[in-house]
């Protein structure tokens, strides 16, 4: 597709269960990230990759989660245990360069964990 | 945590008028990003500025790199009514990710 695409749009998760997000960047975009997003705050930063290498993974608020980008195109955030506090939206962005600021963004997958 | 601080936080606007939203610092940049969110969308890129005092249009949209460095503004002019969202400013961190401010919405006025 044209653009970042991300799936599933909403996922409802009960607390305790695993959830796996799925994020497709755009066909030839080295760098990959992604973000969570709280209600009523700007996008904060989780991860980084660099085709199939994670060089960033300070944003990750615990180790419950864990994302992968095993062929350096499409990328799996995954959350265990899922938790109140997990609730946000995900979304994930790609560029074409490293270090390019010119990342173009998903539409997110709006994470409910009741 | 966040170090963008952005105002006002919210906004109302009638069509036609013209917007003015800013975004300070306390440290120096060298970039300055300006992005939209619509609801239920990604931000998308509006505007991006690379050197002090920079001056670019996007269209209705001007914004403008702070001599200091250390602000930027935003400004629409004659706004529609598709220009509702939240905007954000945003600047790079050490990885190409991006490090954003709390955003500015902008509603229609009741």
């Amino acid at each position: 597709g044209a653009g970042v695409s991300q799936s599933p749009r909403y996922k409802v998760a009960k607390r305790g269960q695993d959830v796996a997000l799925r994020c497709d960047p755009i066909s030839g975009h080295v760098s990959l990230f992604w973000y969570q997003q709280a209600l009523g705050q700007g996008p904060e930063f989780l991860t980084y990759f660099q085709n199939e290498a994670q060089l960033d993974k300070s944003g990750l608020p615990s180790d419950r989660f864990f994302a992968e980008r095993p062929e350096g195109s499409v990328s799996t955030l995954k959350i265990q245990r899922t938790q109140q506090e997990d609730s946000a939206v995900y979304l994930c962005a790609s560029s074409l360069a490293p270090l390019n600021t010119e990342a173009f963004f998903g539409q997110g997958t709006r994470l409910t964990v009741v | 945590g966040q170090q963008l601080n952005q105002s006002p936080q919210s906004m109302f606007i009638q069509e036609g008028e013209d917007v003015s939203m800013n975004c300070t610092s306390s440290s120096i940049f060298n970039t300055w990003l300006w992005y939209k969110q619509d609801p239920g969308e990604g931000p998308v890129l509006l505007i991006a500025l690379y050197k002090a005092g920079e001056l670019t249009s996007n269209g209705r949209l001007t914004a403008q790199f702070g001599i200091t460095r250390k602000d930027s503004f935003l400004n629409i002019s004659a706004s529609i009514p598709s220009d509702v969202g939240i905007y954000f400013c945003a600047k790079p961190g050490s990885q190409g990710n991006l490090i954003f401010g709390k955003g500015t919405k902008l509603s229609v006025k009741p």
